[in-house]
């Protein structure tokens, strides 16, 4: 069975860090593109970042370019999001997703999210 | 950066009703949109990729079509476990990201 687990998150302040990790299990970790999607409360889906298979390419949405970053270890089976300069905009539910197995077929699966908050 | 609008972004309808959301882009994605639902306090879930192929385990209610800026989701008779929030998200726009419509509301 296809698991992902994301853990991390917390309540930090404004202009703190933070890094999420995402284990996956029960899949070949290493040949999926994975990502980071977030939803602030009682709001939609935002799409954050992207990283191929073996993180050489790398996207992220311009709300959080040069901020935050993403890696990988294929090794751990293991996704991460390194959050730094955060904002109150930042607080919510920070999912991992994997992508399909068919190129550009949405994220197949999804881990159950880690909230976080950033508040002074 | 492309930009995705959906309509309406509340609907109410019934048991058995036919419901259609559409989904627009603000450039040509051709047939890189999927449909995902999500309900309260959940993750979203896969409904359909490549704007019209059924992921594998929706049930066949679910249908999805167009290409270039027009998409829609219909769902031919509604069931009371469809009440969610449904997303559509292009995935043609790199580097630039891909982005998420702003969501509609069903209500049943």
């Amino acid at each position: 069975e296809v698991q992902l687990v994301e853990s991390g998150g917390g309540l930090v302040q404004p202009g703190g860090s933070l890094r999420l990790s995402c284990v996956g299990s029960g899949f070949t970790f290493g040949i999926y593109e994975m990502n980071w999607v977030r939803q602030a409360p009682g709001k939609g889906l935002e799409w954050v970042s992207y990283i191929s298979s073996v993180g050489g390419t790398i996207y992220y949405a311009d709300s959080v370019k040069g901020r935050f970053t993403v890696s990988r270890d294929n090794d751990k089976n293991s996704l991460y999001l390194q959050m730094k300069d955060l904002r109150v905009e930042d607080t919510g539910t920070y999912y991992c997703a994997r992508d399909g197995s068919v190129a550009a077929a949405g994220y197949e699966y999804w881990g159950e999210g880690t909230l976080v908050a950033v508040s002074s | 950066d492309i930009q995705l609008t959906q309509s309406p972004s509340f609907l109410s309808a019934s048991v058995g009703d036919r419901v259609t959301i559409t989904c627009r882009a603000s450039q040509d994605i051709s047939k890189y949109l999927v449909w995902y639902q999500q309900k309260p306090g959940k993750a979203p879930k896969l409904l359909i990729y490549a704007a019209s192929t059924l992921q594998s385990g929706v049930p066949s209610r679910f249908s999805g079509s167009g290409s270039g800026t027009e998409f829609s989701l219909t769902i031919s008779s509604l069931q009371p476990e469809d009440s969610a929030t449904y997303y559509c998200q292009q995935l043609n726009s790199v580097p630039r990201g891909f982005s998420f419509g702003p969501g509609t509301k069903v209500d049943i």
